[in-house]
């Protein structure tokens, strides 16, 4: 299986901020990668999908990069509605998997 | 409205059953794939298994944890989707949602969430 590792595992940032977080796959998926936002009570939402394509409706603060077995999600100014857990995934091969979740918390 | 709404979900002992029911309206369900995830109180995502279409031979791929323990089917004439849940484990409670990919009918870029149901596994 291929395992995702996410970090930072939490973050306290302020408004504006510009936040980023890191996801490595443990085999290369070449740009098989998604990102979602989760509030709490909510299911996920997507975010990005295939590293860098933005999901419809999504702010273009919001982008993702990397390709291989490096990723990047990027919030270039941190606004109020943010604030949430962040979950990458691969789509290149089953089981699907999911990396552990970043929550970007209020500073 | 394009939506998925879970049903089923409740307080079950373990090595119990349970089926869950996913209800799809809005898009042309017998098109596509298939997935359910779940995600155990306060933990992260995973996957749990999906199910082709029928035009894609409507198989079905699960995860190791429920392999041989869960079967998810579909009845594409009432545009519903089902996971039955057989030998639960305490491992197993979780909030179970059901999603596709509805920009590609058999990709995994989920674009379209249901709102999930609770499974509680305790004696």
């Amino acid at each position: 299986d291929i395992q995702m590792t996410q970090s930072p595992s939490s973050l306290s940032a302020s408004v504006g901020d510009r936040v980023t977080i890191t996801c490595r796959a443990s085999q290369s998926i070449n740009r098989n990668l998604n990102w979602y936002q989760q509030k709490p009570g909510k299911a996920p939402k997507l975010l990005i999908y295939t590293a860098s394509n933005l999901e419809s409706g999504v702010p273009s603060r919001i982008s993702g990069s990397g390709s291989g077995t490096d990723f990047t999600l990027t919030i270039s100014s941190l606004q109020p509605e943010d604030f949430a857990t962040y979950y990458c995934q691969q789509s290149y091969t089953t089981p699907l998997t999911f990396g552990g979740g970043t929550k970007v918390e209020i500073k | 409205e394009v939506q998925l709404v879970e049903s089923g979900g409740g307080l079950v002992k373990p090595g119990g059953s349970l089926r869950l029911s996913c209800a799809a309206s809005g898009f042309t369900f017998s098109n596509e794939w298939m997935n359910w995830v779940r995600q155990a109180p306060g933990k992260g995502l995973e996957w749990v298994g999906r199910i082709r279409s029928k035009t894609d031979g409507g198989t079905t791929e699960y995860a190791a944890p429920v392999k041989g323990r869960f079967t998810i089917s579909r009845d594409d004439s009432e545009n519903t989707l089902a996971l039955e849940m057989n030998s639960l484990k305490t491992e197993d409670t979780a909030v179970y949602y059901c999603l596709t990919d509805l920009k590609n009918g058999d990709g995994s870029d989920f674009d379209l969430w249901g709102r999930g149901t609770l499974v509680t596994v305790s004696s």
